[in-house]
This record gives structure tokens, sequence and C-alpha cells, in this order.
């Protein structure tokens, strides 16, 4: 079965600050990975995706994530964190085929930005 | 812009009352699904459709129902609502194919008094 850790459950920093955020997964082949936002008070949107090919992938606002099959991570990265940006982050893993896409999410990390 | 909607943002219901959760998709997708998120615990399913009229159990199935007559429209019922339902309630579709990922609804926040 698939499963999808996220280990820190609150993270805090300052504006101007990099950021990463961890996940790792559990998965037998290669799955699909997603990070998704949640503002409070709002539902998910999609950060980015990856499928194949360039292990660094590219999303809205500003966000990087990068593939370590070695690893069996997908760490969500900023270079330069704004206040806008403090949020609920969720990583999810999905099945690499068509049959079906059951996402399994992970428990989330809560972002804080210091002024 | 496709969209998942959800009828309501807040809701405010009796312990015992039979509450119906909305949500409505453009997209013409075929999988539907319903989550509750509570602090600590992320999200939980609850039910799934992948087509209409069908339906599956989530992890969390227990106290609610759901129902799919047609194909944008997934609704979650809760036949008698109960204090430990008070939530974030989330809508999701997708089409069938994991690289699609799913959309959200932003979400209904129910409380039972």
């Amino acid at each position: 079965a698939q499963s999808v850790t996220q280990p820190d459950i609150h993270i805090t920093v300052s504006e101007g600050a990099s950021l990463e955020l961890r996940c790792n997964y559990s998965y037998g082949a290669t799955p699909y990975l997603f990070w998704y936002v949640q503002s409070p008070g709002q539902g998910l949107q999609l950060l980015l995706k990856y499928f194949s090919g360039d292990t660094l992938v590219q999303g809205i606002k500003g966000f990087e994530a990068e593939f370590k099959r070695s690893q069996s991570s997908f760490n969500l990265r900023k270079p330069s964190v704004h206040w806008s940006d403090a949020a609920e982050y969720f990583c999810a893993v999905g099945p690499n085929n068509n049959a079906g896409n059951m996402l399994t999410f992970g428990g989330g990390t809560r972002l804080m930005v210091k002024p | 812009d496709v969209k998942v909607t959800q009828s309501s943002r807040y809701l405010v219901k009796r312990t015992g009352e039979k509450v119906f959760l909305e949500c409505v998709q453009d997209m013409d997708h075929e999988n539907m699904f319903w989550y509750r998120q509570d602090p600590g615990l992320g999200l939980r399913l609850i039910y799934f459709s992948y087509d209409v009229k069908m339906k599956e159990k989530g992890d969390i199935p227990e106290g609610y129902s759901v129902s799919r007559e047609k194909k944008e429209r997934f609704s979650l019922i809760l036949e008698s609502a109960s204090t430990n339902q008070t939530s974030m309630y989330l809508c999701a579709s997708s089409l069938t194919g994991a690289n699609y990922g799913y959309t959200f609804g932003s979400g209904t926040r129910l409380t039972v008094v």
C-alpha cells in the first residue's frame, strides 16, 4: 500500500528566508507525486506534480520540488518565502498507471512566516 | 476556469438532523471524492465515486452516505448528524488516470450543535 509521510507538522520561517518542506513516500514503483497548498479556510490548490523525466519540477508561486528515488523523497522548496506563503502544504502520491488515480495524502505541514 | 463548487461555505446543524452537502463540477470528470479534514489528522477519505450511480467506501464511511445521480454532482449525506461530525468537508474531482491529480472545492465547514 502506498503511504506518505510529512515529518514536520509545523514550520516557522522568516520572510525572505529559504524553505524546504519534506515529503517521504512508500510505493512499489515510481509513483506520481503532487504538492498541494491550502490557504486558511480554503480548498487545496495544486502547486506542482511529477510524473517522469526531469527530477526537478517547477510549480506555481515560485515553488519547486525534487524527486529523489534513492531517498523516496519529494521535497518542496522555495528560495525566498513571502508572508502570503503562510498556509498548509500537503504532499500526495498516486499510482503510476491509468487504471485508477487514488491519491494518498500526507498529514500536512503548516507553514508560518515571521515578518 | 475549471471548477468544483461546494454549495455552502459554512453550515450549522443540530444533532440528529439529516444534512446534505452538495458538490458540483463542470469539468466532465469521472471521479469524485469526499474528504473530511480535521486538525492533526490530515485528509481522510469518506467516499468516492468513479461513475454515475457508483460509489465506493473510503477510510471513514460510518455515519455517511453518498449519492451520484448525475455525472457532475456528488452529494454527501449525514443521516443523523452528531457533534463528532463537526469538521471541514472537502469535495474533489478528477479524470481517470493518476497523472491528472485532483481539483478541489473550497470546502464546507460544518458545525453540529
